[in-house]
């Protein structure tokens, strides 16, 4: 299996560009996340779909849209990057979230800079 | 302030000596997970907690989940180098009736043992 796949991993853009990262899960989760990582941040939540159909925002939300495409695939775009947003992309999903004996896979990461 | 409080932020320790974390939250817990980072790295998954009172055990790490206090504490036993890294708490934080799904992180705690 190859759990969490995003794509790409590295990305460089210039301020006012938009991109859209991929992320696409085969283990038939229900739920996914997309969290950015910056130094003495921890990871902060961006948005996350709690099932197929749902979509809901996160801690740090603004300058960012998602899609559940369907089942597998999660996608987050930035319409016009800032450099603010430069920082460590992570995907994630978990079938049930806080059942017992369930964890949450997480992606290698995208690493975003933006000039 | 993040909704996960993740004390101390940084700790330095010598090989053999004990150590613990702290995971703080300011809302109900409705489960609580903890995770690994080596630098540059992704997450490793090291233990879910669910009930008050909960305490799992790997390795010579061992995590504690009191529900009352909302705190949940990781502690190791003889750390040694290769217990570097970044340690993460994340859980289910409940607010309301619409946050199901909904898991956020702590700011990390860096962790280096010197041998």
């Amino acid at each position: 299996n190859a759990g969490v796949t995003q794509t790409p991993k590295f990305q460089v853009l210039k301020t006012g560009q938009s991109m859209t990262l991929q992320c696409a899960q085969d283990m038939n989760h229900n739920s996914m996340y997309w969290y950015r990582q910056d130094p003495g941040m921890g990871l902060r939540l961006i948005y996350y779909s709690a099932s197929e159909g749902t979509t809901d925002k996160g801690e740090v939300p603004n300058g960012y849209n998602v899609s559940r495409l369907n089942k597998r695939e999660f996608s987050l775009r930035l319409e016009s990057a800032a450099p603010s947003q430069t920082s460590v992309y992570f995907c994630a999903s978990i079938k049930s979230p806080l059942r017992a004996n369930e964890k949450l896979f997480f992606g290698s990461g995208t690493q975003l800079s933006v000039l | 302030s993040q909704e996960l409080e993740q004390s101390p932020q940084s700790l330095i320790v010598q090989e053999g000596k004990n150590l613990t974390i702290n995971c703080t939250s300011s809302k109900t817990l409705y489960g609580l997970y903890w995770y690994k980072q080596k630098y540059g790295e992704g997450l490793i998954f090291l233990m879910m907690l669910q009930k008050g009172g909960e305490e799992k055990s790997h390795e010579k790490i061992t995590a504690k989940l009191d529900e009352k206090k909302q705190q949940s504490s990781l502690h190791i036993t003889a750390s040694q180098p290769s217990h570097a890294g970044i340690y993460l708490c994340g859980a289910g934080l409940r607010a309301g009736g619409t946050s199901y799904g909904k898991l956020t992180f702590g700011q990390g705690t860096i962790l280096t043992v010197h041998p």
